[in-house]
């Protein structure tokens, strides 16, 4: 069954450090996406960065990184020199190439500390 | 947000009276998909529509849930005789075609809040 599994409900960072937020799927199909949105406390979704599941390369999308270890199935994100402005909800998801819909995990609220 | 609108952005309902909320996907997208997220979760799939077919509502309650997606015009999710229980964020997306075939994510309104009295 697809599943995704965010365990960390809450992370603090300091500003202008990195910080790394896990994420691991479950999933029987070889083909597959990973997403990580951005939900700011106004709300709206915000798309980060997409891994494909046959990608060789991990993702970067400026300071946002996405460290994908298949073997392992996590899909971490990672972002660099954090600033007060990455205060959020950060939600992974997954999509089965065979489907469309998107499986949300329960994502982790991070707080930057000036 | 890339171009996709939903309205309202809030909506105060009592219970037991009808919510509509409107999408109108980004410019040349002709499938939408509805999400709802229930306070402090993730988003949860309900409803794929292309123009004028329901393609899928697995995810939508059998009973007082609806949805369209007319030749012209916005897609709408109706909920009838609102509950406590409907109060939720309900969020939107779009894409060009199937995102089966694509890699595209899909692309999120800001999303209705629905808050029912």
């Amino acid at each position: 069954a697809q599943k995704i599994t965010q365990t960390q409900p809450g992370m603090f960072v300091q500003e202008k450090e990195a910080v790394t937020l896990d994420c691991t799927y479950d999933t029987s199909d070889q083909s597959y996406g990973l997403f990580w949105y951005k939900q700011p406390s106004s709300g709206e979704m915000i798309f980060l960065i997409y891994q494909g599941s046959y990608d060789e390369q991990n993702a970067t999308e400026g300071r946002y990184s996405l460290n994908f270890q298949k073997a392992r199935k996590s899909a971490n994100l990672v972002i660099s020199a954090s600033q007060l402005g990455d205060s959020a909800m950060y939600f992974c998801a997954m999509r089965e190439d065979s489907s469309y819909k998107l499986i949300f995990g329960s994502g982790t609220r991070l707080l930057v500390r000036p | 947000n890339a171009g996709v609108m939903q309205n309202p952005r809030h909506l105060v309902r009592r219970r037991g009276q009808e919510a509509r909320l409107r999408c109108s996907p980004m410019k040349g997208h002709s499938h939408v998909y509805w999400y709802r997220q229930l306070p402090e979760e993730g988003l949860k799939f309900m409803v794929y529509l292309q123009k004028e077919n329901i393609i899928d509502e697995s995810g939508m309650p059998k009973e007082r849930f609806s949805a369209e997606f007319p030749k012209e015009g916005p897609s709408i999710l109706r909920i009838q005789q609102v509950v406590r229980g409907d109060s939720a964020a309900y969020f939107c997306a779009s894409s060009p075609w199937s995102v089966r075939v694509s890699n595209q994510p899909q692309h999120f309104g800001d999303g209705t809040r629905l808050s029912i009295l």
